[in-house]
């Protein structure tokens, strides 16, 4: 699967919209992009993924550059409960179950 | 939605006993589960791929002597650490998919005294 690269931090005001960047240039034609956040000491919880289309659901929106070469996650009004560790990981639906590898991923700090 | 379950989330072990970690599917059949490890401020990093009715296939580094892992039934996987060590000491997670999908457990914070 397809490496990513995520800034190591990032900061933002309570009630703000948090966009988190994600490059993943070398990512194939079927690859998904993925991600995930993890809350200190929990599992990772999905929250959204796409192949090219933007999308959105209750948690977040996902915009993929028309090259899909990087994505943007968007957490419309952060709260301090979106505090967290965001994972973006690219990956094939073909073939059986593949592993999912975890980069270092943004420390996502939402303040008051 | 599909759920896993993962119990204990915590244990506290005395060195050279070993520490068996349960992970559920609740709700679907999982015949591909995941064990990852993670240590303090450091990313998950995959140990091994557990098959249901197979043996499991280990990461590079992962001794599987020591991490001893069972699919025996399509909802339920475990992983034994047996005699444990402090350096042992790490957070647990394990992870099933559905569809595509990859569900993860709660984890377990497990400390080897």
């Amino acid at each position: 699967d397809a490496k990513t690269t995520q800034p190591p931090s990032m900061d933002c005001a309570e009630g703000r919209a948090a966009n988190l960047p994600c490059n993943h240039s070398t990512i194939s034609g079927n690859e998904y992009v993925y991600w995930y956040r993890q809350i200190h000491s929990q599992g990772p919880q999905y929250i959204i993924h796409g192949l090219k289309n933007n999308e959105t659901n209750e948690m977040a929106s996902l915009i993929i550059t028309e090259d899909r070469k990087s994505s943007t996650l968007i957490l419309p009004h952060a709260t301090l409960r979106d505090t967290a560790v965001y994972y973006c990981i690219v990956r094939s639906h073909t073939g059986t179950a593949s592993k999912l590898t975890f980069g270092t991923g943004t420390r996502l700090q939402v303040t008051l | 939605g599909a759920v896993v379950s993962q119990h204990p989330s915590r244990v506290i072990c005395k060195s050279g006993t070993s520490v068996k970690i349960e992970c559920r599917s609740l709700d679907f059949q999982a015949t591909t589960m995941f064990w990852y490890r993670q240590f303090p401020k450091q990313s998950l990093m995959l140990m091994a791929t557990s098959n249901e009715g197979s043996k499991a296939t280990y990461e590079q580094g992962v001794e599987k002597d020591k991490f001893l892992i069972n699919h025996a039934s399509l909802t339920l996987s475990t992983l034994t650490v047996t005699s444990a060590h402090p350096e042992d000491s790490s957070f647990y997670i394990c992870s099933a998919t559905l569809n595509y999908g990859y569900t993860f457990g709660s984890g377990t914070r497990l400390t080897v005294v």
